[in-house]
């Protein structure tokens, strides 16, 4: 059972306009949500992440909403450029427990 | 700063073999784990460790073992591989692993025959 669950695989967006990726989650107990970005051959790098405690936190272009009543967050990246061209993948975990469960990932392509 | 390192970056073995993933990190963290990437499952969680000398299991440990004998080195034993286990492995590390961000390696790739 998927518990971290990204429903897109994919998205193309034009450079200059805005990036939605989407992540639903079904444990309730999740308190501390974050996404990666990954390139081939290469491991995930850290991009955002937000507590249950809030429900937006922005880094430059990157914005992370969390919608604690529906189980889901979105990356919001404004403006997109072609180098965000990437698989993102959202990870949610339960404080304590040390274990991060992390979602199939989502294929941005933005096209120049 | 080397951040997070792992060898070997590409293995083939054949079913039965075992062997050891080697993960090292230099930046002096306590907590990390071990993930596997398979094709639309995402990352899941093999093993972790909090520090030396503490390792707990994740999501799918079968077939795996751990140990943590420094705070630098996190080896990965696959006991005796399948052709399941072909998947690509990433190590990661971060200072307090409960809420800090993660610094991944950047991989192994396996293929068990």
């Amino acid at each position: 059972d998927q518990q971290v669950k990204q429903n897109s695989p994919s998205l193309s967006v034009q450079e200059g306009r805005i990036s939605i990726l989407n992540c639903d989650y079904t444990n309730s107990m999740f308190d501390y949500f974050l996404w990666y970005k990954k390139y081939p051959a290469e491991g995930p790098t850290f991009l955002i992440s937000i507590s249950s405690i809030k429900d937006k936190n922005e880094d430059g272009r990157f914005t992370v909403f969390l919608n604690k009543s529906a189980k889901h967050l979105s990356l919001h990246i404004v403006p997109s450029q072609p180098g965000d061209s990437a698989v993102y993948f959202c990870a949610a975990s339960v404080r304590g427990t040390y274990k991060y469960i992390f979602g199939t990932g989502t294929r941005l392509k933005v096209l120049a | 700063n080397a951040g997070v390192t792992q060898t070997p970056k590409f293995q083939v073995l054949k079913t039965g073999q075992s062997m050891t993933l080697q993960c090292a990190q230099d930046m002096n963290h306590e907590y990390m784990s071990w993930y596997r990437q398979d094709p639309g499952m995402g990352l899941r969680l093999i093993h972790y460790s909090v520090g030396a000398g503490i390792t707990d299991q994740g999501e799918v440990p079968n077939g795996y073992n751990v140990s943590r004998s420094t705070t630098e080195d996190f080896p990965l034993r696959l006991l005796s591989a399948a052709p399941s286990q072909t998947s690509v492995y990433f190590c990661a590390s971060s200072y307090q692993g409960e809420s800090d961000t993660q610094y991944f390696g950047p991989g192994t790739r396996l293929t068990v025959l």
